[in-house]
Order: C-alpha cells, then sequence, then structure tokens
C-alpha cells in the first residue's frame, strides 16, 4: 500500500536550517508531483511547496520563497524539504503528499519547532 | 491567489442527522479543481473528495459533494460517530494551491 514517512524534523534557533525528508513506497513515484503542507498548532492547513514529476517544476508559497528548496530523488523515491533562516512562525507539523487529484495520500508528519 | 471561504465555521449536530458545509472561492475554480478533506485530532488529513464531485478511493457514499465555479458543498447525509471532525477545502487549479480556514463539526 502507498506509504509516505516524514523525518527530519525538531528543535532548532530561529536563523537555523533543518532538511525534511520524505521516503515513499507503495506507488510510482516518479509518476507523481508531491508537496509540502504544514499546520501550526492550533491552526488549519498550508501548502508550502510543489515540484513536478521529474523536479523541473517548482512552486513555494510566498511565506517560505527563498528560504526553502524543494527536491526529490526519483531513483530513491524520496523527496525532500530544505528550510533556511528558519522563523517561529515556521513552527508546524510537515506532511508530504501527493499532488495529483488534491492530495491524494498523506504522511504523518514531522513536527518543527523553531524556538531560541 | 484564490481565497476559500468556508461557512459555517462550526457546525453542531447530532449523530444521524444531515451535514452541509459550504466553501466559496474568490474566483471561479477551472474544471471544478476542488478537493475535500477530513481530518481528526492527532491525524493526518484525509482525502474525500476530488474534482469536486468524485470520491476518492474507500470514502462512504454518504460523503457527497457538490458545486462549480465558485460555490461548493460538502453533504455528509447522516453523520455517524467517525466523522465528527474538522473539513477543509483545498483548490488545485491555480498556484499557490489553497485551503479553506476549516469547519469544525462537532457533537450537539
Amino acid at each position: 500500500q502507498v506509504q509516505l514517512v516524514e523525518s527530519g524534523g525538531g528543535l532548532v534557533k530561529p536563523g537555523g536550517s533543518l532538511r525534511l525528508s520524505c521516503a515513499t513506497s507503495g506507488f510510482t513515484f516518479r509518476d507523481y508531483y508531491m508537496s509540502w503542507i504544514r499546520q501550526a498548532p492550533g491552526k488549519g492547513l498550508e501548502w508550502v511547496s510543489y515540484i513536478s514529476n521529474g523536479g523541473s517544476s517548482t512552486y513555494y508559497a510566498d511565506s517560505v520563497k527563498g528560504r526553502f528548496t524543494i527536491s526529490r530523488d526519483n531513483a530513491e523515491n524520496s523527496l525532500y524539504l530544505q528550510m533556511n533562516s528558519l522563523r517561529a512562525d515556521d513552527t508546524a507539523v510537515y506532511y508530504c503528499a501527493t499532488d495529483e487529484r488534491g492530495f491524494d495520500s498523506w504522511g504523518q508528519g514531522t513536527l518543527v519547532t523553531v524556538s531560541s | 491567489e484564490i481565497v476559500l471561504s468556508q461557512s459555517p465555521g462550526t457546525l453542531s449536530l447530532s449523530p444521524g442527522e444531515r451535514a452541509t458545509l459550504s466553501c466559496r472561492a474568490s474566483q471561479s475554480l477551472s474544471s471544478s479543481y476542488l478537493a475535500w478533506y477530513q481530518q481528526k485530532p492527532g491525524q493526518a488529513p484525509r482525502l474525500l473528495i476530488y474534482g469536486a464531485s468524485s470520491r476518492a478511493t474507500g470514502i462512504p457514499d454518504r460523503f457527497s459533494g457538490s458545486g462549480s465555479g465558485t460555490d461548493f458543498t460538502l453533504t455528509i447525509s447522516r453523520l455517524e460517530p467517525e466523522d465528527f471532525a474538522v473539513y477543509y477545502c483545498q483548490q488545485y487549479g491555480y498556484s499557490p494551491r489553497t485551503f479553506g480556514q476549516g469547519t469544525k463539526v462537532e457533537i450537539k
């Protein structure tokens, strides 16, 4: 069955960096656009970024543009999110999801906390 | 950016009742690229409806979606105890993808 497993979250100081990973299985990863979506504590869902199936096209929310970079390794069936210049308002659970007909399948999320 | 406005913010209903949730877009959505999600506490969201009216795999037929253009509706025909949750609409026809703010369906 389809599985997406995020990792790499944790506590980081403002201005710091983290790299999130999303390991996938159970589907043909290279055929799918992929997205990162986040949810701040007690808040709603916010789409962060997507990447095309081949990796040539990316798009970012204005809130993260210039600070976050999405990438993928189709040979490893993995998705990544490099997060730099982190701020307190980046604190959230970060989910990876397949991006086809809406967000079809989701991981369980990884918590990123930005605090001094 | 397309803004999605969901109403009501909270819906208080009893099991067995019908739930009607609304999602209004700030501009017309191309090809009805509108999805609905259910989220329970501590869990990832689950896709219920895509293309405004198509049920995702494994979703019970008590969930139905309708609408086009700027006005969309999620209907739960008879609420089951496991349906009390937060529901989000989302558009995927334009970048950036955007979500509504959510409607909480709570037990009355």
